[in-house]
């Protein structure tokens, strides 16, 4: 079964420096999303992509964070000046296509993610 | 904004016996779903309950929604140890160009004694 990949699956980083997060989404799907989840926390959504552009993002994604589809493959996470609070395994979704039908969507697939730890 | 409450956080139970996970929604939900964590693991699709008053099944899993699309279900019949997790509900909310966002719930963390 097609899956998402993310790499690294853990990523260590000085408080300040910039992090790049990767996923490969399935390859016939078309819309993106990121999702963190800080340790024994629930899962939180961060943004969602699709076309090119940020779909919707929450009031975490502010200015410090961007994404970027630079290929036809990849999907990346730019973490910039990283903050201790930003430590949290980091959760790159999928879906084939968007809503679906009017009350049903298509399911998200979830990579296997990426911990993130600040020191 | 759009809230998703879980309860319990945390249910231990022996194995073989029934488990129960409740959510409730601060808003009227077009769907939810559930999403099982293992340990260590990423969220992986379960369930998407779409009518009002539905009710599924997968195996010993059961899965309701109520009459009014808020809140919804989970029980689990005569746990066994492959069943530990966290199992999360989620209520979509809708952005642009068809895409949705997931808000979960905190989820219930089940751990089943031998």
């Amino acid at each position: 079964e097609p899956e998402v990949t993310q790499t690294p699956s853990h990523q260590v980083t000085q408080m300040g420096q910039e992090v790049i997060l990767r996923c490969v989404p399935i390859s016939n799907h078309l819309y993106f999303y990121w999702y963190r989840q800080i340790l024994g926390q629930k899962v939180e959504f961060l943004v969602s992509f699709y076309n090119n552009e940020i779909s919707e993002k929450s009031e975490i994604f502010d200015d410090q964070f961007s994404v970027e589809r630079p290929d036809g493959s990849n999907f990346t996470l730019k973490i910039r000046s990283t903050k201790l609070e930003d430590s949290a395994m980091y959760f790159c979704a999928s879906t084939e296509t968007g809503t679906g039908g009017l009350y049903s969507n298509q399911p998200q697939h979830f990579g296997d993610g990426t911990r993130l730890s600040i020191l | 904004g759009q809230q998703v409450m879980q309860i319990p956080q945390y249910q231990h139970v022996q194995e073989g016996e029934d488990f129960t996970t409740y959510c409730n929604s601060s808003t009227t939900l077009s769907n939810i779903q559930w999403y099982k964590q293992r340990p260590g693991g990423h969220p992986v699709f379960l369930i998407q309950l779409v009518k009002s008053g539905e009710v599924k099944k997968q195996k010993r899993l059961t899965f309701q929604f109520g009459e009014a699309k808020k809140n919804s279900s989970l029980h689990i019949t005569a746990t066994q140890t492959t069943d530990v997790g966290t199992y999360f509900c989620a209520g979509p909310r809708y952005s642009g160009a068809g895409s949705y966002q997931l808000t979960f719930g905190k989820g219930t963390k089940l751990t089943v004694i031998p």
